[in-house]
């Protein structure tokens, strides 16, 4: 079946450093591929998403590329703000109408 | 914006009692999501539904049902309520040609 493996948090960096959250899924075909994000007491919202291979979804600074020869869609920002404390989600669908599968979520927590 | 909204950010229940979730999406998607999210296993999918009055199984129905009456309104029932049903519930939708789905706020319920 279909699953996404996230890297397990908390991730602790200070403001200004460099972020990677590493995502790896398994599916058979080109699923598209998501990453979500939950601030505190907040649902999930969208952030970026990357529906084929090479793609790369971008959004605030973050950006994740879609890599078929290694299943993974790393979540990437250059310069973190104490803003982006929050949850993120790795997440994959089969097709655009089919349901979601998560990733357990990894927590950011962003430091002055 | 889409918006989905979800009828209590906070319940407390009763062991045994019946609880309603509703929960109400403004923008006509035809696809809807119950999730509970729990520490350590992210977001697990208990029932979808992709038009009104149709309803699927997700991977932990048992304990739960579902109703969906109205293209906008996509209710989660809890028959009997138990502790292990503590939990943030998570509603989302989707419009199918886009793939990419819009949550709720969440409802945290606490089962006493």
């Amino acid at each position: 079946g279909n699953s996404v493996t996230q890297m397990e948090g908390p991730v602790t960096l200070s403001e200004e450093a460099f972020l990677t959250i590493n995502c790896t899924y398994t599916a058979t075909g080109y699923p598209s591929l998501f990453w979500y994000v939950q601030y505190p007491g907040e649902g999930l919202q969208l952030l970026l998403k990357a529906t084929k291979a090479d793609d790369k979804g971008s959004n605030k600074g973050f950006e994740a590329t879609y890599r078929k020869e290694t299943t993974s869609f790393h979540l990437e920002k250059g310069s973190v703000q104490v803003s982006d404390s929050a949850v993120y989600f790795c997440a994959l669908s089969p097709g655009t109408a089919s349901k979601l599968t998560f990733g357990t979520g990894t927590r950011l927590q962003v430091t002055l | 914006d889409v918006k989905v909204t979800q009828s209590s950010r906070y319940l407390v229940k009763r062991t045994g009692e019946k609880v309603f979730l509703e929960c109400v999406q403004d923008m006509d998607h035809e696809n809807m999501f119950w999730y509970r999210q729990d520490p350590g296993l992210g977001l697990r999918l208990i029932y979808f539904s992709y038009d009104v009055k149709m309803k699927e199984k997700g991977d932990i129905p048992e304990g739960y049902s579902v109703s969906r009456e109205k293209k906008e309104r996509f209710s989660l029932i809890l028959e009997s309520a138990s502790t292990n049903q503590t939990s943030m519930y998570l509603c989302a939708s989707r419009l199918p040609s886009t793939g990419a789905m819009f949550f709720g706020p969440g409802t945290r319920l606490t089962v006493l």
